[in-house]
């Protein structure tokens, strides 16, 4: 069972257009973290919410957390070529000190110069 | 600079032969994972340690071995690898001190098993 859903998978928009993807779970998240993945590399830390219905911003891309931190969603606004990549949520759970992270799939995005 | 330095990058066995995939953080962080990356299926934990000499299985440990004798490095080891275990396997960092402190990835090691 997957416990964090990603939406959309795949994503192509044109340059200068907004978006929007959505992480969900019917879980309760301690922190939730986005991650861009580019092809033959690792996935690189975006940001980190912590606080229910948080919102982060860092440049062009806003984050927030959902309320009752079950959700997140991520929002590009303008969106660049250089913004094409592989986005990741994880969720962490704190366990006897150990937080644990469960990866969402990913949406894909490919943004179209 | 701070980085996860995995090696090798790419890695053809055959079906059989131990190996080992190995990673190093120059952090001082306290924890370090080992995840594999499988299409559709995303990044789940192998194996992770809080800390020198502390180690515990992730969500999919079978045929997977690791160690953390120093504080920097945490091998990876396949003692018998098997074509299921032909994936993109990533080790990753953090510090246990701050509630949501994100993972440094390394660059990843595509292994293929034949």
């Amino acid at each position: 069972t997957q416990l964090l859903e990603q939406s959309p998978q795949f994503l192509s928009i044109q340059e200068g257009e907004n978006l929007t993807v959505y992480c969900n779970s019917s879980s309760v998240f301690s922190s939730l973290q986005w991650y861009r993945q580019e092809p033959g590399e690792g996935p690189v830390l975006l940001v980190t919410v912590v606080t229910g219905g948080e919102v982060k911003k860092l440049k062009r891309l806003t984050f927030q957390f959902g309320d009752a931190r079950k959700d997140s969603s991520l929002h590009i606004t303008a969106a660049q070529p250089g913004d094409t990549g592989l986005y990741l949520c994880a969720g962490g759970r704190s366990n006897f000190g150990n937080e644990k992270l469960t990866f969402g799939t990913g949406t894909r995005l490919t943004i179209i110069p | 600079e701070a980085q996860v330095t995995q090696n090798p990058r790419y890695l053809i066995t055959v079906t059989g032969k131990k190996l080992t995939v190995t990673c190093s953080q120059n952090m001082n962080h306290e924890y370090m994972s080992w995840y594999r990356q499988d299409p559709g299926l995303g990044l789940r934990q192998i194996y992770y340690s809080m800390n020198v000499e502390v180690t515990d299985k992730g969500d999919v440990p079978e045929g997977y071995k690791v160690s953390r004798k120093e504080k920097r490095n945490f091998p990876l080891i396949l003692e018998s690898p098997s074509p299921n275990q032909t994936s993109l396997y990533f080790c990753a960092s953090r510090t246990t001190w701050v509630l949501g402190y994100g993972y440094t990835f390394g660059s990843g090691t595509r292994l293929t098993v034949v």
